[in-house]
């Protein structure tokens, strides 16, 4: 069956330095790839996406990077900052239907320390 | 920033009750969902509605659970008799066209007893 899911389940960086979140899939017709942030009590919070077409999409502080080669996804934090804290989730879009019925991985919780 | 809004934000209910969670979607998104997330599991997708039809369900959206668009700013989750095992934390979300990222509400925190 079609799955995403996520290497590690907790990660624990210091401040400042940079983080890396991956995710691998299953599903090679997917065409579209999001990563959400969840905090405590809030629903996922979009972060970045990329499409199949590219390998590779930057934003403030953040950078996803796909390969589609081995299925895989990752999301780069650049300078983690404290506020960085929260559950990492990364979601494919399924079987494309043209609507958003995302297959959402296990999550990776993303710890920061002062 | 506009956001999506759910009341309310937990909801107790005991089995066989019918509940209903209730959204705000973005004012002017056309494309609305629901998914939950049972605790310690990953989000799932229940349905998505688009001109006031549904356009894609789940294998969980069974006949228990039904959506409405009432009026032209919400957008309901009925469950008509609520089993144990419907306990779960449900996301509205809305997207602006159907290809486009989704906004997510902070979710209802429903528990059945």
């Amino acid at each position: 069956g079609e799955s995403v899911g996520l290497h590690l389940p907790t990660l624990s960086v210091q401040e400042g330095d940079n983080s890396i979140i991956n995710c691998a899939y299953s599903n090679s017709a997917s065409d579209y790839f999001i990563w959400y942030k969840q905090e405590s009590g809030k629903g996922p919070q979009f972060i970045i996406d990329i499409r199949s077409n590219m390998d590779k999409r930057q934003g403030q502080r953040v950078t996803v990077l796909l390969n589609k080669t081995v299925k895989h996804l990752s999301l780069q934090i650049a300078a983690t900052q404290p506020g960085d804290s929260a559950v990492y989730f990364c979601a494919d879009e399924g079987m494309n239907t043209g609507f958003q019925k995302l297959v959402f991985g296990t999550g990776t919780r993303l710890l920061v320390s002062p | 920033e506009p956001e999506v809004t759910q009341t309310p934000s937990h909801q107790v209910t005991q089995m066989g009750q019918e509940v209903i969670l209730r959204c705000v979607p973005i004012s002017n998104h056309l494309y609305f969902y629901w998914y939950r997330q049972i605790l310690g599991q990953k989000v799932e997708f229940l349905v998505s509605f688009y001109n006031n039809e549904i356009s894609e369900k789940s294998e969980i959206f069974d006949d228990q659970f039904s959506v409405e668009r009432p009026d032209g700013s919400n957008f309901t989750l009925k469950i008509r008799s609520t089993k144990l095992e419907d306990s779960a934390m449900y996301f509205c979300a809305s997207s602006l066209q159907g290809n486009e990222k989704l906004f997510f509400g902070s979710g209802t925190q429903l528990s059945v007893l």
